[in-house]
């Protein structure tokens, strides 16, 4: 397999431009996460899906952010408008879930976004 | 609130010695708690998972420790080698089931 696929692997906009970052996770996986990894903050997690459907969205930073999950093998985090301080590198990940605590999740390479 | 706390400055040891990361955590009541590493410009790596029964577990130079008492967690690596020069992560699964994670610690190892 692959393995998780983001793209694009780094994005460069304006502030007030509208962002797409996209996710392919591992096939056969049902569970899908977005996260934001910052030096001053960390890996955050923003969002999660379960068999496409959105699970917790409690750290999605505000409006300006959404995600979908149309299928099990495509996801993606929207940012509109962009601004400077969203500026960070986002990850996507995917496990298997079927109810037992002990899963690993694996993670994508990543997508760098710089809003200038 | 739950927290997830590393080292956050980074550590420095020598080729050879046995290198001991730590997390400590409030506000969890972990059934397990897992260790990845993370190398520059890339994502996260899965290396181990710790059941809160298990005192300790053990993968190839990897230990990892974990006391529900003290809430805490040790990660070594012993004989350690400039390749496992990296940032590891602790992460505790939160009340929705996704994983959270520390900052991360930076390991360097130098010859």
């Amino acid at each position: 397999d692959a393995g998780v696929i983001q793209s694009p692997r780094h994005e460069v906009t304006e502030m007030g431009q509208e962002v797409t970052l996209r996710c392919k996770p591992i096939s056969g996986h049902n569970s899908l996460f977005w996260y934001r990894q910052t030096m001053m903050r960390g890996l955050e997690l923003l969002i999660y899906f379960n068999n496409n459907v959105p699970i917790d969205d409690s750290g999605m930073p505000e409006d300006r952010f959404s995600a979908k999950m149309p299928n099990a093998s495509f996801s993606t985090l929207k940012i509109q408008p962009s601004e400077p301080r969203d500026s960070a590198v986002y990850f996507c990940a995917s496990r298997h879930w079927t109810g037992g605590l002990w899963v690993e999740q694996y993670f994508g390479p990543g997508t760098r976004l710089t809003v200038t | 609130s739950q927290k997830i706390e590393q080292n956050s400055e980074a550590l420095n040891i020598q080729e050879g010695k046995t290198a001991t990361l730590t997390c400590n955590y409030t506000n969890y009541s972990p059934a397990y708690l897992q260790w990845y590493r993370q190398d520059p410009g890339r994502g996260p790596v899965f290396l181990l998972l710790i059941r809160e029964n298990e005192k300790e577990k053990r993968k190839e130079r990897l230990k990892v420790t974990f006391d529900t008492t003290l809430k805490q967690s040790l990660f070594h690596i012993t004989a350690s080698q400039p390749a496992d020069s990296a940032t590891y992560l602790c992460a505790l699964l939160n009340s929705g089931y996704a994983l959270n994670f520390g900052k991360g610690t930076s390991l360097l190892v130098t010859p």
